[in-house]
């Protein structure tokens, strides 16, 4: 299959800074990246989706001008934490699609776990 | 009525066994289905896809689909200790299309040496 690559794995950071996160599909150009959020022995939440070049388009509840997503190349996309606080604290999990030539299938990075302090 | 429904378990199964795991989703547009694993802790990992109905085999993994039953199953036969882990049913509208994933809310299973 695929291969998605986040960055970093884990974040430790205080509170009222940002945080970076980074998606990079491999082996693939990615067309389309989601951006999850995943609470322990919860579902995954789908925070938000974004096409290379286009504005990422955020859930119902989401904050857009707290979780910065970024889709400036086909192999990369990023999810910036802005102000985060304890209540950020949370796995967050990229998952990327491809286009015409596929893969049609959605993909998963391994995930980041952010706590934040 | 939620749009994807999963048993959430858990499923206890033999080593050795078959797990057989169901779901049922409302959507009658839906046309892309997917099996996800996921262990504890870690991201989920496609383990298969299905587009048509019938049956699609992969190892030890057999999905079933019935679109008009909308009904999606897999059967993990030879169940190891190592298939214990959450299974995430999740469908798609359209084939090609960029429509975003519904997910189940997983079943887990655990394989009992």
């Amino acid at each position: 299959g695929a291969v998605v690559s986040q960055h970093p794995s884990r974040v430790i950071c205080k509170s009222g800074t940002s945080v970076k996160i980074e998606c990079r599909s491999l082996d693939f150009q990615a067309t389309t990246m989601f951006w999850y959020r995943q609470f322990p022995k919860q579902s995954l939440m789908l925070m938000a989706t974004s096409n290379e070049g286009s504005k990422a388009t955020y859930e119902q509840g989401v904050e857009k001008d707290k979780f910065l997503i970024n889709h400036a190349s086909l192999t990369l996309s990023t999810l910036t934490v802005t102000s985060a606080h304890p209540e950020d604290s949370s796995f967050y999990i990229c998952s990327a699609r491809g286009s015409a030539g596929g893969p049609y299938e959605q993909y998963f990075g391994p995930g980041t776990r952010l706590t934040v302090t | 009525q939620k749009e994807v429904e999963q048993n959430s378990g858990p499923l206890s199964v033999p080593e050795g066994a078959i797990a057989s795991l169901n779901c049922t989703y409302s959507d009658r547009g839906s046309q892309s289905f997917f099996w996800y694993r996921q262990y504890s802790g870690k991201s989920p990992e496609l383990i298969m896809s299905i587009y048509s109905n019938g049956d699609k085999e992969d190892g030890r993994f057999t999905a079933q689909l019935n679109k008009a039953s909308q009904y999606v199953s897999l059967l993990i036969r030879d169940s190891q200790p190592s298939d214990s882990a959450t299974y995430l049913c999740a469908v798609r509208r359209g084939g090609n299309s960029w429509g975003k994933l519904q997910f189940g809310a997983g079943t887990q299973v655990v394989v009992t040496p």
